[in-house]
């Protein structure tokens, strides 16, 4: 069974910093991967759907990598700003289908005025 | 822009109440999906639907049940509420995945809140 981590748990940084959050799986046969934005007590928002053909997918300041062979996903947010403090998740198909779907635990992202 | 809709944000009900909670997605997407989310547990699949009538066990159905009577919606139902079904609720839906490229982006409704005393 694919398992998807997300190190660290919780992050703090001031504005205007530029991050990296990380995501792992165990099976690097996927086809492609999702990034997600939480806010408290809402649903999952819709970053970046990066396929694994792709290496990188970009939006605005956000920029999702995926390396398959090594089971690893980047997610970098340039010049961080307070609104973007939420929980950011990821998560894999289960299969060729992708009618199941693995999610991280997510990272809690704080971005200090 | 896909919408999907959930029939309650927050729900409080009595230990052995039956419960329905509703999706509706505007998208004509196949695939249709039920979560929990729980603290430190993440989320956790409980059914899917690939299809009107077609149904698969997630990986926490005990306690479950759902109906797709319609392609736009999905219900999950709770025969008998107990303590900890007390949790976030959060449906997804997604296009069926094509032969020659997989799609599978979801979009997730806003929650529902349940608390079960």
């Amino acid at each position: 069974k694919q398992e998807v981590t997300q190190i660290p748990a919780a992050l703090s940084v001031p504005e205007g910093e530029n991050l990296v959050l990380n995501c792992s799986f165990t099976d690097s046969a996927i086809y492609n991967l999702q990034w997600f934005r939480q806010d408290p007590g809402k649903g999952l928002t819709s970053l970046l759907l990066i396929q694994s053909s792709q290496r990188e997918q970009t939006s605005g300041r956000l920029n999702a990598s995926l390396d398959k062979s090594s089971g690893r996903s980047t997610l970098y947010i340039a010049a961080s700003q307070p609104g973007d403090s939420a929980t950011y998740l990821c998560a894999v198909p289960a299969g060729y289908t992708g009618n199941q779907f693995y999610f991280g635990t997510g990272t809690s992202l704080t971005v200090i005025p | 822009d896909v919408k999907v809709t959930q029939s309650s944000r927050y729900l409080v009900k009595r230990t052995g109440e039956k419960v329905f909670l509703e999706c509706v997605q505007d998208m004509d997407h196949e695939n249709m999906f039920w979560y929990r989310q729980d603290p430190g547990l993440g989320l956790r699949l409980i059914y899917f639907s690939y299809d009107v009538k077609m149904k698969e066990k997630g990986d926490i159905p005990e306690g479950y049940s759902v109906s797709r009577e319609k392609k736009e919606r999905f219900s999950l139902i709770l025969e008998s509420a107990s303590t900890n079904q007390t949790s976030m609720y959060l449906c997804a839906s997604s296009l069926a995945s094509l032969a020659v490229a997989p799609t599978g982006e979801q979009y997730f409704g806003p929650g529902t809140r349940l608390t079960v005393t």
